[in-house]
């Protein structure tokens, strides 16, 4: 298994551009979230799903997107970059919602000019 | 809402313990996690303790609970130079839901030979 997967690795972006950050699993987890982590803020949630079609807001849902038409893949878009969206974004995925393990891709790095 | 807090820094030698604290506020939470980023990677899921334990050990690392006080705490027993890294406390944010969690700003802990 290659377990989760983000792409890309580095982005920079200019202020008002749009695009979608992929995030795929290949371990049938119904359970798929992402955070972005900022410097002394750990992370935060920023939108989750809990299988194929369902998703819903996290913490910090503003400014993002995202969908969930099939149990593998779970991508983020921005609709327009904000230099306040500078930060790395982690897709994270479970088989359970209890004490199981949450596994983490390596992490998107955005810049925002 | 929940707020999970933790000291940012802690540096030992190497062979000494390692006490990371954490406090979180959601009583009602099922599960309490510990998690390790190392540098330029995606966190990984140290060890999570139930809510009904006071105590967990796992090798290296034995997690205390203090349900009355709300304090969690991670200890590594002879830390070596591989373990330093930032250690991240982490709640879910409603039960035991581990795809929604809220996390601490994260400990760096500095190993020094």
């Amino acid at each position: 298994n290659a377990g989760v997967t983000q792409t890309p690795k580095f982005q920079v972006l200019k202020t008002g551009q749009s695009m979608t950050l992929q995030c795929a699993q290949d371990m049938n987890h119904e359970y798929m979230s992402w955070y972005r982590q900022d410097p002394g803020m750990g992370l935060r949630l920023i939108h989750y799903s809990v299988g194929a079609g369902i998703t819903d807001q996290g913490e910090v849902p503003n400014g993002y997107n995202v969908s969930r038409s099939t149990t593998e893949d779970f991508p983020l878009r921005l609709l327009s970059a904000a230099p306040s969206q500078t930060s790395v974004y982690f897709c994270a995925s479970s088989y359970g919602a209890g004490g199981e393990t949450q596994y983490f891709g390596p992490g998107t790095r955005l810049l925002v000019l | 809402g929940e707020d999970v807090e933790q000291s940012l820094f802690l540096s030992v030698r190497e062979g000494d313990s390692s006490v990371i604290n954490c406090t979180y506020t959601d009583s009602s939470s099922t599960y309490l996690y510990w998690y390790k980023q190392e540098p330029g990677a995606g966190l990984q899921l140290l060890t999570y303790i139930f809510s009904n334990m006071d105590m967990k050990q796992d090798q290296r690392l034995t997690v205390l609970l203090n349900k009355k006080d709300k304090h969690l705490s991670l200890r590594i027993a002879d830390t070596q130079t591989g373990d330093s890294a930032i250690y991240f406390c982490a709640e879910p944010n409603s039960g035991g839901s581990n795809y929604k969690l809220t996390f601490g700003k994260g400990t760096l802990l500095t190993v020094n030979p």
